[in-house]
């Protein structure tokens, strides 16, 4: 299993600032991703984010707009940046251990005003 | 990876055996059938997965068709803290990523 920690929990940013959203992982793990869930949806994946690599983008979400890092096994960072309304959203961290299942992160509550 | 067609809603008895269809009609030979829930303002907890035959673990069942072109999940003895969003979700094998569908929203009644 793995313990996943995200801050901040919550969050009400203007629009045209930038967030930087921390996951924490309690173990090493290669694989993780990052989801939106906006309000009343399902999860929505972002990109991949491979310790070693560049993150891969799901097609609608760019790198400019969700820069994320991976500097090592256990942590990453995803920031959404020149925030509008429309960016409010849980935004989710997952990892895939190996031989386990998907774990996920508590989520990041944003709203932009 | 192949869709999935979920009931938007259904309620359950306290007690009662709660049992959730999906269809996925187009799934591929290796393709696994995998359940997650989400319980309100929590991330998405696993619940199960199989890829043909029926499996069993201390959450759930799961009854995959022979066809493997639908599945059930079974909660035995549904609880008001299994009220929540479940998803059904195909995947290739391990190691890939989860798509997630609309879900079905359980609301277990007492």
């Amino acid at each position: 299993s793995a313990v996943i920690s995200q801050k901040p929990s919550r969050d009400i940013c203007q629009r045209g600032t930038s967030l930087t959203i921390q996951c924490q992982v309690d173990s090493q793990v290669t694989m993780m991703f990052w989801y939106r869930q906006q309000p009343g949806q399902s999860l929505t994946l972002i990109a991949t984010a491979n310790q070693g690599s560049e993150a891969t983008y799901e097609s609608g979400f760019v790198i400019d707009k969700f820069p994320i890092s991976r500097p090592n096994l256990t942590f990453s960072t995803l920031t959404v940046s020149n925030m509008s309304p429309e960016d409010s959203s849980i935004y989710l961290c997952s990892v895939l251990p190996p031989g386990t299942e998907q774990y996920f992160g508590p989520g990041t509550r944003l709203t932009v005003t | 990876d192949a869709k999935t067609t979920q009931p938007p809603s259904m309620d359950c008895a306290e007690g009662r055996a709660a049992n959730l269809p999906c269809n996925h009609s187009t799934i591929s030979g290796n393709e696994y059938v995998y359940w997650y829930r989400q319980i309100h303002s929590q991330g998405p907890q696993y619940i199960i997965h199989g890829l043909k035959n029926n499996e069993t673990n201390e959450m759930a069942s799961l009854i995959i068709t022979e066809d493997r072109k639908s599945s059930t999940l079974i909660l035995p003895h549904a609880t008001l803290r299994d009220t929540a969003v479940y998803y059904c979700i195909v995947r290739v094998g391990y190691g890939n990523k989860l798509v997630f569908g609309a879900g079905t929203i359980l609301r277990v009644k007492s």
